[in-house]
Formats: C-alpha cells, structure tokens, sequence
C-alpha cells in the first residue's frame, strides 16, 4: 500500500455541473498523475504534476484542470461535465523526493464518475 | 497512433501452465517497462519492470523478457494459477517521469 486515497470513490453527476476530484498521498512522492481507464482504451493519461503549483498536460487533457497546492493533494477537476467524461479515474504517484524519476508509479483505488 | 500495443485483449490458460503476455513498442526512446496487474474495482498494482539495459528479469512466479531490438517485451507467468486472473497493461517509459500504458490483456486462469 503507497499511502494513496482518492475521494470520492464514486460519484453520480448531471452534465454541466462542475466536479472536482481528490487524490491524498502520506509518501511525500513529487510526482503525482491522474489517469482515466475506459473499455478498449486502457490508461491514459490525463495531467500530471512534477512538484508543487508545477502541472502539465497528459494525452486527454481537455475538459480537465489540476491543481496541486501542496505536496499531498492533487485535485481534478472536471469545469462542466459531459458524458464523455463517464470513466473510472486512477491518480498514481512516483518519485520519492530527490529521487530519480525512473522510479514505479503506484496507483489509487480509482474513483468511479457516471456523468448523466 | 498507439505507442504501446499489446494485441491480445483477452487469454485463457489452465492453472499450472505457462500464461506468456505480449507487448510491442514503437518509441526507441522508451528505456524501462513496466507490468501492472489489475482486478475489478481497484487500482493497477506494480507486479515488475525491467530497464533497457537487461533482457530478462524474475521475481518469483514472474519473468520478464525484453527484446530491444524487435521492441517487444513478455510477462511470463510459471506456474499460472486462478488468481493470477486479472487484467495486465505493460507501460513504457523513457526520458521523462511519464508512462505509456498499453490497453490491457484479460488472463483467465481455469482450474
């Protein structure tokens, strides 16, 4: 177990209202990224963050912001949800600090949106 | 343009026998892999990963194999068993603290 929890772990929203995913980690790990997993897609990244106030862009990024205010907490947010957007969402972290960045990311328990 | 494939979505196996997942790769940059195992309704958990300076690595039951110059690695699973049963995405990382996932292959372990 990383030390990594993602609130809430399920969530039904309508379309256009905003959500606002968290992902809490206790292992001072620098990197921290959230995923979505769809069917027939895999894992794919949607932001990440190299340190504090530093985020970037993954592979899926529009629709979503991030933010990382502190090391622990890394926050997803969805400005006005769409169907589209009906995924499971997995936040991991890597790179203890000062470590190199070729290190595993570990994952959290995923967070289930269903976007009616 | 997928970086990372792995062509099986699916593979059934006996318990006790060898269960072989395949991933290919296109990006020569790629420098580490990695295997993560997955059950339904939880997270992707690290099983083993291999850097591009070895061809096999093995932990247990778990054996992986690089071969740098086809881009291609395994994950052999000796002997399998039923609760090896999961879903298995081999990632791909390389020059930056970002991975590349492949979509998955559901290994079914029968008694």
């Amino acid at each position: 177990d990383a030390g990594i929890t993602q609130s809430p772990r399920h969530k039904v929203t309508e379309t256009g209202t905003p959500v606002t995913l968290r992902c809490h980690q206790t292992e001072n790990h620098r990197y921290m990224y959230w995923y979505r997993q769809d069917p027939g897609h895999g894992l794919r990244l949607i932001h990440y963050s190299y340190g504090v106030k530093d985020t970037d862009k993954g592979e899926v990024s529009d629709g979503y912001s991030v933010s990382r205010s502190k090391t622990e907490d890394f926050l997803l947010t969805l400005e006005s949800a769409t169907s589209s957007q009906t995924s499971v969402y997995f936040c991991a972290i890597s790179g203890l600090a000062g470590g190199s960045v070729k290190e595993t990311q570990y994952f959290g328990p995923g967070t289930r949106l269903l976007v009616l | 343009d997928q970086q990372v494939k792995q062509n099986s979505p699916s593979l059934s196996v006996q318990e006790g026998r060898i269960s072989i997942l395949n991933c290919d790769y296109t990006n020569s940059m790629f420098d580490y892999f990695l295997w993560y195992k997955k059950y339904p309704a939880e997270g992707p958990t690290f099983l083993i990963s291999i850097s591009s300076i070895k061809d096999k690595n093995e932990d247990g039951r778990f054996t992986v194999f690089l071969n740098k110059s086809a881009k291609h690695l395994s994950l052999h699973i000796v002997p399998s068993q039923p609760g090896d049963s999961a879903v298995y995405f081999c990632a791909c990382g390389g020059g930056s603290e970002k991975l590349v996932f492949g979509k998955g292959t559901k290994l079914t372990v029968n008694p």
